[in-house]
């Protein structure tokens, strides 16, 4: 079957970094994506990765290793409005997004 | 990015009546919109695939007769969900994508409670 990881919850302290992995096993892989959603609300764009590496996008960073199914979100600076919840999403091999659970990220003072 | 804008943003009804929510695409023709259901601390889960001028793919444990989706044109897609009961109740949300591989746009998504 297809699946995804990510950790349920974090806690970071606001103007620290913070590290989200998410790892998959789907049939097929046509890319990864990021997005944010704060609760109550629909989730937001964040980034798209297909090749591994690292894309960088401001205080945003996001990682792929395809020969590891792993990926990674990296917020820096950390600001009390990042408190939200950031899935991951696997595009496979029908083009079908796949979805994790989604990490809840608590920002502290 | 592409616009996506879905309407009511919420709506409370009794058990038993039916509820429409919209999905449009403001600046680009969506050929396929995807429909999610929310429940709280849950992730999205793909209730069905509409497809403009045909009939919409349901995930497997959806009800097709329960969820109509009607996708009438190419910026608008309709789900109706008929006979509400408050085990319905949930955030439901639309996407669409430009093309096959790029990120989906998402409308504002639909908070349904059914008393």
């Amino acid at each position: 079957g297809q699946n995804i990881d990510q950790p349920t919850e974090m806690t970071a302290t606001e103007g620290a970094i913070v590290q989200i992995n998410c790892t998959y096993q789907t049939s097929g892989f046509n890319g990864l994506f990021w997005y944010q959603q704060h609760a109550g609300e629909a989730p937001t764009f964040l980034s798209y990765n297909v090749l591994d590496g690292l894309e960088e996008k401001g205080r945003f960073s996001s990682f792929l290793s395809r020969s590891k199914g792993y990926s990674y979100l990296l917020l820096k600076e950390l600001q009390m409005k990042d408190s939200a919840s950031y899935l991951c999403a696997v595009s496979d091999s029908n083009y079908q997004l796949i979805w994790g659970a989604g990490t809840k990220l608590i920002i502290k003072p | 990015g592409a616009v996506v804008s879905q309407h009511p943003s919420w709506v409370i009804c009794k058990s038993g009546t039916s509820v429409k929510i919209e999905c449009r695409s403001l600046d680009f023709q969506a050929t396929t919109m995807f429909w999610y259901r929310q429940f709280p601390k849950q992730s999205l889960m793909l209730m069905a695939t509409s497809n403009e001028g045909s009939k919409a793919t349901y995930e497997q444990g959806v009800e097709k007769d329960k969820f109509l989706i009607n996708h009438a044109s190419l910026t608008l897609s309709t789900l109706t969900v008929t006979s509400a009961h408050p085990e319905d109740s949930s955030f439901y949300i639309c996407s669409a994508r430009l093309r096959e591989n790029t990120e989906a746009f998402f409308g504002q998504g639909t908070r349904l409670t059914v008393v």
